[in-house]
Protein backbone atom coordinates (compact mmCIF):
# COMPACT_ATOMS: atom_id res chain seq x y z
CA UNK A 1 0.00 0.00 0.00
CA UNK A 2 1.05 3.20 -0.46
CA UNK A 3 2.26 5.09 2.33
CA UNK A 4 4.21 8.81 3.38
CA UNK A 5 5.98 8.58 7.02
CA UNK A 6 7.10 11.97 8.13
CA UNK A 7 8.85 11.24 11.02
CA UNK A 8 9.48 14.34 12.67
CA UNK A 9 6.04 15.78 14.05
CA UNK A 10 8.10 18.94 15.83
CA UNK A 11 11.16 20.78 14.65
CA UNK A 12 12.99 23.56 16.24
CA UNK A 13 16.03 25.17 14.70
CA UNK A 14 17.86 28.83 15.24
CA UNK A 15 17.34 31.05 12.47
CA UNK A 16 20.70 30.45 10.06
CA UNK A 17 20.49 26.87 10.74
CA UNK A 18 20.18 24.32 8.32
CA UNK A 19 16.99 22.99 7.83
CA UNK A 20 16.04 19.10 6.66
CA UNK A 21 12.38 17.87 6.90
CA UNK A 22 12.55 14.21 6.17
CA UNK A 23 9.50 11.91 4.50
CA UNK A 24 9.63 9.14 3.76
CA UNK A 25 7.14 7.27 0.82
CA UNK A 26 5.89 3.75 -0.37
CA UNK A 27 4.84 3.01 -3.61
CA UNK A 28 5.48 0.99 -6.34
CA UNK A 29 4.47 2.65 -9.23
CA UNK A 30 6.24 5.99 -10.52
CA UNK A 31 5.59 8.59 -7.79
CA UNK A 32 4.37 12.12 -8.00
CA UNK A 33 5.87 14.47 -4.96
CA UNK A 34 5.08 17.32 -3.63
CA UNK A 35 5.87 19.43 -0.39
CA UNK A 36 3.12 21.43 0.57
CA UNK A 37 2.78 24.11 3.54
CA UNK A 38 0.42 25.97 5.56
CA UNK A 39 1.73 29.17 7.04
CA UNK A 40 -0.60 30.41 10.82
CA UNK A 41 -3.86 31.49 9.05
CA UNK A 42 -3.36 30.45 5.85
CA UNK A 43 -4.20 27.88 3.28
CA UNK A 44 -2.49 24.87 2.66
CA UNK A 45 -0.55 26.00 -0.61
CA UNK A 46 2.15 24.47 -2.80
CA UNK A 47 5.68 24.51 -1.98
CA UNK A 48 7.49 22.73 -4.58
CA UNK A 49 7.54 19.13 -6.22
CA UNK A 50 9.66 16.59 -7.78
CA UNK A 51 9.19 17.11 -11.38
CA UNK A 52 9.23 21.01 -11.48
CA UNK A 53 13.14 20.61 -10.12
CA UNK A 54 13.10 24.14 -8.69
CA UNK A 55 14.31 25.88 -5.79
CA UNK A 56 10.94 27.86 -3.31
CA UNK A 57 11.96 30.13 -0.99
CA UNK A 58 15.50 28.49 -0.30
CA UNK A 59 13.95 25.01 -0.29
CA UNK A 60 15.03 22.30 -2.69
CA UNK A 61 13.79 18.75 -2.57
CA UNK A 62 15.39 15.92 -4.30
CA UNK A 63 13.95 12.64 -4.91
CA UNK A 64 16.14 9.57 -4.16
CA UNK A 65 13.98 6.40 -5.51
CA UNK A 66 16.49 4.11 -3.78
CA UNK A 67 15.72 5.55 -0.25
CA UNK A 68 12.21 6.45 -1.59
CA UNK A 69 12.76 9.67 0.41
CA UNK A 70 11.94 12.90 -0.79
CA UNK A 71 13.63 15.36 2.25
CA UNK A 72 12.77 19.30 1.94
CA UNK A 73 16.20 21.08 2.61
CA UNK A 74 17.25 24.87 3.32
CA UNK A 75 20.15 25.90 4.41
CA UNK A 76 19.84 29.02 6.30
CA UNK A 77 16.53 28.59 8.05
CA UNK A 78 14.35 32.14 8.17
CA UNK A 79 11.68 32.84 11.16
CA UNK A 80 9.19 33.22 8.14
CA UNK A 81 9.62 29.70 7.46
CA UNK A 82 8.20 28.69 10.21
CA UNK A 83 4.87 26.55 9.61
CA UNK A 84 3.04 23.14 9.05
CA UNK A 85 5.05 20.63 6.40
CA UNK A 86 3.20 17.99 4.65
CA UNK A 87 5.03 15.78 2.27
CA UNK A 88 2.16 14.20 -0.34
CA UNK A 89 2.51 11.53 -3.07
CA UNK A 90 0.41 11.30 -5.87
CA UNK A 91 -0.69 7.96 -7.30
CA UNK A 92 -2.66 6.26 -9.72
CA UNK A 93 -3.40 9.12 -12.08
CA UNK A 94 -5.91 11.06 -9.43
CA UNK A 95 -4.82 10.37 -5.71
CA UNK A 96 -3.08 11.83 -3.42
CA UNK A 97 -1.22 10.51 0.27
CA UNK A 98 -0.58 13.07 2.55
CA UNK A 99 1.97 12.65 5.34
CA UNK A 100 1.22 13.86 8.96
CA UNK A 101 3.05 16.99 8.82
CA UNK A 102 6.04 18.02 10.29
CA UNK A 103 5.38 21.75 12.30
CA UNK A 104 8.81 23.60 11.67
CA UNK A 105 9.65 25.99 14.36
CA UNK A 106 12.53 28.42 13.54
CA UNK A 107 14.17 30.51 16.09
CA UNK A 108 15.27 33.94 16.25
CA UNK B 1 -10.32 36.50 -6.70
CA UNK B 2 -9.59 33.11 -7.60
CA UNK B 3 -10.22 30.72 -4.55
CA UNK B 4 -11.94 27.78 -3.25
CA UNK B 5 -14.76 28.00 -0.80
CA UNK B 6 -16.34 25.94 1.47
CA UNK B 7 -19.55 26.38 3.58
CA UNK B 8 -19.91 26.25 6.20
CA UNK B 9 -16.76 26.97 7.77
CA UNK B 10 -17.36 25.46 11.39
CA UNK B 11 -20.54 23.27 12.06
CA UNK B 12 -21.94 20.97 15.44
CA UNK B 13 -24.46 18.79 14.51
CA UNK B 14 -25.68 15.81 15.98
CA UNK B 15 -25.57 11.63 14.96
CA UNK B 16 -27.94 10.92 12.07
CA UNK B 17 -28.47 14.87 11.01
CA UNK B 18 -27.89 14.77 7.37
CA UNK B 19 -25.88 17.61 6.32
CA UNK B 20 -24.13 19.08 2.95
CA UNK B 21 -20.71 20.67 3.49
CA UNK B 22 -20.43 22.58 0.15
CA UNK B 23 -17.44 23.56 -1.85
CA UNK B 24 -16.79 25.49 -4.95
CA UNK B 25 -14.00 27.51 -7.17
CA UNK B 26 -14.10 29.92 -9.49
CA UNK B 27 -10.98 29.09 -11.26
CA UNK B 28 -12.49 26.60 -14.17
CA UNK B 29 -10.81 23.71 -12.46
CA UNK B 30 -11.43 20.25 -13.79
CA UNK B 31 -10.35 18.14 -10.83
CA UNK B 32 -11.46 18.21 -7.45
CA UNK B 33 -10.86 16.58 -4.01
CA UNK B 34 -11.72 16.24 -0.45
CA UNK B 35 -10.19 15.69 2.26
CA UNK B 36 -10.00 14.68 6.05
CA UNK B 37 -7.36 15.69 8.29
CA UNK B 38 -7.31 14.35 11.82
CA UNK B 39 -4.51 14.62 14.73
CA UNK B 40 -1.13 12.39 13.85
CA UNK B 41 -2.97 11.28 10.28
CA UNK B 42 -2.38 14.37 7.80
CA UNK B 43 -4.76 14.67 5.23
CA UNK B 44 -7.19 11.54 3.85
CA UNK B 45 -8.88 11.47 0.66
CA UNK B 46 -12.25 10.71 0.66
CA UNK B 47 -13.60 11.27 -3.03
CA UNK B 48 -12.49 13.45 -5.97
CA UNK B 49 -13.97 14.12 -9.13
CA UNK B 50 -12.31 14.62 -12.27
CA UNK B 51 -15.23 16.44 -14.37
CA UNK B 52 -18.56 17.04 -14.17
CA UNK B 53 -20.36 13.71 -13.78
CA UNK B 54 -16.81 11.74 -13.51
CA UNK B 55 -16.15 11.04 -9.05
CA UNK B 56 -14.26 8.29 -7.97
CA UNK B 57 -13.34 6.85 -4.32
CA UNK B 58 -10.27 7.93 -2.21
CA UNK B 59 -8.90 6.47 0.72
CA UNK B 60 -11.89 7.02 3.10
CA UNK B 61 -15.35 6.73 1.36
CA UNK B 62 -17.13 5.21 3.96
CA UNK B 63 -20.06 7.92 5.28
CA UNK B 64 -19.89 10.32 2.31
CA UNK B 65 -21.18 10.79 -0.84
CA UNK B 66 -20.37 13.69 -3.53
CA UNK B 67 -21.90 15.04 -6.82
CA UNK B 68 -20.49 17.15 -9.57
CA UNK B 69 -23.32 18.37 -11.57
CA UNK B 70 -21.23 21.64 -12.20
CA UNK B 71 -17.99 21.94 -13.08
CA UNK B 72 -17.70 24.65 -9.92
CA UNK B 73 -19.22 22.74 -7.29
CA UNK B 74 -18.54 19.40 -5.43
CA UNK B 75 -20.14 19.33 -2.07
CA UNK B 76 -19.40 16.35 0.98
CA UNK B 77 -22.72 14.73 1.83
CA UNK B 78 -23.06 13.32 5.04
CA UNK B 79 -26.78 10.98 5.25
CA UNK B 80 -25.74 9.65 8.54
CA UNK B 81 -23.01 11.58 10.35
CA UNK B 82 -21.63 9.58 13.30
CA UNK B 83 -19.18 11.06 15.69
CA UNK B 84 -16.05 9.22 13.98
CA UNK B 85 -16.63 11.79 11.36
CA UNK B 86 -15.55 14.93 13.61
CA UNK B 87 -12.81 15.92 11.68
CA UNK B 88 -11.48 18.79 9.74
CA UNK B 89 -12.21 18.87 5.91
CA UNK B 90 -10.53 20.41 3.12
CA UNK B 91 -12.05 20.68 -0.48
CA UNK B 92 -9.01 20.92 -2.91
CA UNK B 93 -9.10 21.87 -6.75
CA UNK B 94 -6.75 21.62 -9.80
CA UNK B 95 -6.99 23.13 -13.17
CA UNK B 96 -6.00 19.27 -14.62
CA UNK B 97 -7.22 16.20 -13.78
CA UNK B 98 -3.90 13.66 -12.73
CA UNK B 99 -1.56 14.08 -9.94
CA UNK B 100 1.21 16.45 -11.66
CA UNK B 101 -0.73 19.81 -11.32
CA UNK B 102 -1.09 21.72 -8.19
CA UNK B 103 -3.52 21.87 -6.00
CA UNK B 104 -5.31 24.89 -4.31
CA UNK B 105 -6.90 24.15 -1.18
CA UNK B 106 -10.34 25.50 0.70
CA UNK B 107 -9.94 26.99 4.33
CA UNK B 108 -11.25 24.09 5.90
CA UNK B 109 -14.88 23.14 7.78
CA UNK B 110 -14.61 21.83 11.30
CA UNK B 111 -17.23 19.14 11.59
CA UNK B 112 -18.60 18.21 15.22
CA UNK B 113 -21.17 15.32 15.35
CA UNK B 114 -22.26 15.09 19.03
Amino acid sequence: AQRVTQPEKLLSVFKGAPVELKCNYSYSGSPELFWYVQYSRQRLQLLLRHISRESIKGFTADLNKGETSFHLKKPFAQEEDSAMYYCALGYNFNKFYFGSGTKLNVKP
Amino acid sequence: EAQVTQNPRYLITVTGKKLTVTCSQNMNHEYMSWYRQDPGLGLRQIYYSMNVEVTDKGDVPEGYKVSRKEKRNFPLILESPSPNQTSLYFCASSLFAGVTDTQYFGPGTRLTVL
